[in-house]
């Protein structure tokens, strides 16, 4: 049981928008800490796509972009594209367990 | 160029020891932190173990007391001693760099490919 809640898959057509929710509490998301998110594809190197709630790293399209409102946390992804399929995680901080602690992923289908 | 690679995984009996490496380039381990956060089969990301740039270690309750977090700055590598394995230790371990946000704990911006250790008799 992960301490931040995600959907387990999301799915959309090509082009399209989708959002992917990222549900904490008040001793993580909603004590003030800031919200990252990773995209990961199996045997591969997690890939840090947007850190502290909204920013994104060098070289990340703007397509993805996130969002953070008291106790959750949302990641957009627009104009979808086959190679966007991929596990997308949410990772906070928790004050009360002392642990860096991350949602469950979900699974991005591009249909 | 940033790059962490992950080194010493492998099947190991419960009850074993094993240690991991995490050998950098690119950057220095002993800024901001270091960290090994771990991806048991069909589940989602576990934080592990931390050392900060100062010596500081932090460790997940699941493995505290069992697994130790060192540096050694000459080699610009980062260390997974992990003792007294159980059969839910089983995971693909990832070394990351993690950087402070907003003045407190943050995120990992560069993560290995990792390396699986499976504990079974």
């Amino acid at each position: 049981q992960s301490v931040l809640t995600q959907p387990p898959s999301v799915s959309g057509a090509p082009g399209q928008r989708v959002t992917i929710s990222c549900t904490g509490s008040s001793s993580n998301i909603g004590a003030g800490y800031g919200v990252h998110w990773y995209q990961h594809l199996p045997g591969t190197a997690p890939k840090l796509l947007i850190y502290g709630n909204n920013n994104r790293p060098s070289g990340v399209p703007d397509r993805f972009s996130g969002s953070k409102s008291g106790t959750s946390a949302s990641l957009a992804i627009t104009g979808l594209q086959a190679g966007d399929e991929a596990d997308y995680c949410c990772q906070s901080y928790d004050y009360s367990l002392r642990a860096w602690v991350f949602g469950g992923g979900t699974k991005l289908t591009v249909l | 160029e940033v790059q962490v690679v992950e080194s010493g995984g492998g099947l190991i009996h419960p009850g074993g020891s094993l240690r991991l490496s995490c050998a950098a380039s690119g950057f220095t381990v002993g800024t901001d932190y270091m960290s090994w956060v771990r991806q048991a089969p069909g589940k989602g990301l576990e934080w592990v173990s931390s050392i900060y740039s100062g010596g500081s270690t932090y460790y997940a309750d699941s493995v505290k007391g069992r697994f130790t977090i060192s540096r050694d700055n000459s080699k610009n590598t980062v260390y997974l001693q992990m003792n007294s394995l159980r059969v839910e230790d089983t995971a693909v371990y990832y070394c990351a760099r993690g950087r402070f946000w907003g003045g407190s704990m943050g995120y990992f911006d560069f993560w290995g490919q990792g390396t699986l250790v499976t504990v079974s008799s």
